[in-house]
């Protein structure tokens, strides 16, 4: 298994201004992710991190919006730019491990936007 | 049609019964399965893997049907404990390592 950390675990913005969450991973990784997760609602991939180069990004998501970088196999940050209200969610670093496959994931930044 | 589907619930059982959840996926060269745990205001957690021939858990049991293309997860002997949302995830079809889930079920254990 992997053990993920996250930060901040959760913060309170303004419209407007722009918030980084990092991740840490206790080992290195192949696969990195950022999903959200709005109230009541299932899991939405953002992107994948990708070390070394630009994140690929799933349809309705950009990078201006979410820049990513992964400089190394244990460690990224997405940045949620230019926040407005309907930013606020709670953001979710996961990560794949070695092996079968099986995904494990941070505890996730529970972010307001006011 | 949806890549993973799965009936939202919730699925509201009394302690002690014995529960069945199922998924359904549309590709049908997905290769790994897994069922995930996800408690309110929690991340998701890993359940168990389901493998071809299917696993058991203790109380859990996994099932993979792949010619009908789903996974089942079976929960005897109920705890209130066991109240959370289940999620499916899908991957491997084609090679790729992106998951896909599904939109989890929602399960209440009552006293």
């Amino acid at each position: 298994s992997a053990v993920i950390s996250q930060k901040p675990s959760r913060d309170i913005c303004q419209r407007g201004t722009s918030l980084t969450i990092q991740c840490q991973v206790d080992s290195q990784v192949t696969m990195m992710f950022w999903y959200r997760q709005q109230p009541g609602q299932s899991l939405t991939l953002i992107a994948t991190a990708n070390q070394g180069s630009e994140a690929t990004y799933e349809s309705g998501f950009v990078i201006d919006k979410f820049p990513i970088s992964r400089p190394n196999l244990t460690f990224s940050t997405l940045t949620v730019s230019n926040m407005s209200p309907e930013d606020s969610s709670i953001y979710l670093c996961s990560v794949i491990g070695q092996g079968p496959r099986e995904q494990y994931f941070g505890p996730g930044t529970r972010l307001t936007v006011t | 049609r949806k890549e993973v589907e799965q009936d939202p619930g919730p699925f509201n059982v009394p302690e002690g019964a014995t529960v069945a959840f199922n998924c359904t996926y549309s590709n049908s060269a997905s290769q790994s399965f897994f069922w995930y745990r996800q408690d309110c205001r929690k991340e998701p957690k890993l359940l168990m893997s389901v493998y071809s021939s299917g696993n058991e858990d203790g109380r859990f049991t996994a099932q993979l049907n792949r010619a009908s293309q789903y996974i089942s997860l079976l929960i005897r002997d109920s705890k209130l404990s066991d109240s959370a949302t289940y999620l499916c995830v899908v991957n491997g079809a084609g090679g790729s390592y992106i998951p896909t889930f599904g939109r989890g079920t929602s399960l209440i254990v009552h006293p």
